[in-house]
């Protein structure tokens, strides 16, 4: 069965600062994707990555970064330089391969709040 | 990535009374949509998958005759709350893939629809 794990609840930070939000989850296909979304205030869920599990190669995405590690589960998302705008809820989610994609097996975890103060 | 749109954003209604939020992806046909439910400072809940021309697929615990689902075109689903009760009150998030997408298993959510049910 499939689990996302999100230990963190809430993170504060004061700007500037570098934060990571950890992910580890559990899966027992080989072929497998991960996600991150931010929701902010608003509600709205805001698509950030995608990673499947054969592309373990780190990504960076302005001040966004994320680190995959099969070898113990992880897929962590880190901030440089933190905003006040990057206040939100991040979700990780784990989708196994799904095949005409007309179902749905994505899995959330319990979201970490971040808050960064001025 | 793709659009989704929910109408309305936010509705709050008598106890008794249904209510009906509408799923639109603007930019791409989605033969499938799923519906979640999010209940304040929790994660996402998965409720139905709706398919277009078919019954949709409830998750269990989901009432059918409670929530309805229609998914009448590619491009719209619908989701209405009979005889709500202040225990329906709560955000709910509709999303979509994109089937043309090369990473088709992206869900791409709406903006959602806070329901207040006195």
């Amino acid at each position: 069965a499939q689990k996302v794990t999100q230990a963190q609840t809430e993170i504060s930070v004061v700007e500037k600062e570098d934060v990571t939000l950890d992910c580890v989850y559990e899966t027992r296909d080989t072929t497998y994707y991960l996600f991150w979304y931010k929701q902010p205030p608003s509600g709205e869920l805001v698509f950030l990555i995608r990673r499947n599990s054969f592309d373990e190669q780190n990504e960076i995405s302005g001040r966004y970064s994320w680190n995959f590690q099969k070898s113990t589960s992880s897929f962590n998302f880190t901030i440089t330089a933190s905003q006040v705008v990057d206040s939100a809820v991040y979700f990780c989610a784990l989708s196994e391969a799904t095949l005409p994609y007309n179902n749905n097996d994505m899995r959330f975890g319990a979201g970490t709040r971040l808050t960064v103060k001025p | 990535g793709a659009v989704v749109s929910q109408h309305p954003s936010r509705v709050i209604c008598k106890s008794g009374t249904s209510v009906k939020i509408e799923c639109r992806s603007l930019d791409f046909q989605a033969t499938t949509m799923f519906w979640y439910r999010q209940f304040p400072k929790k994660s996402l809940m998965l409720m139905a998958t709706s398919n277009e021309g078919s019954k949709a697929t409830y998750e269990q615990g989901v009432e059918k005759d409670k929530f309805l689902i229609n998914h009448a075109s590619l491009t719209l689903s619908t989701l209405t709350v009979t005889s709500a009760h202040p225990e329906d009150s709560s955000f709910y998030i509709c999303s979509a893939r994109d089937p043309d997408e090369i990473f088709a298993d992206t869900q791409y959510f709406g903006p959602g629809t806070r329901l207040t049910v006195l």
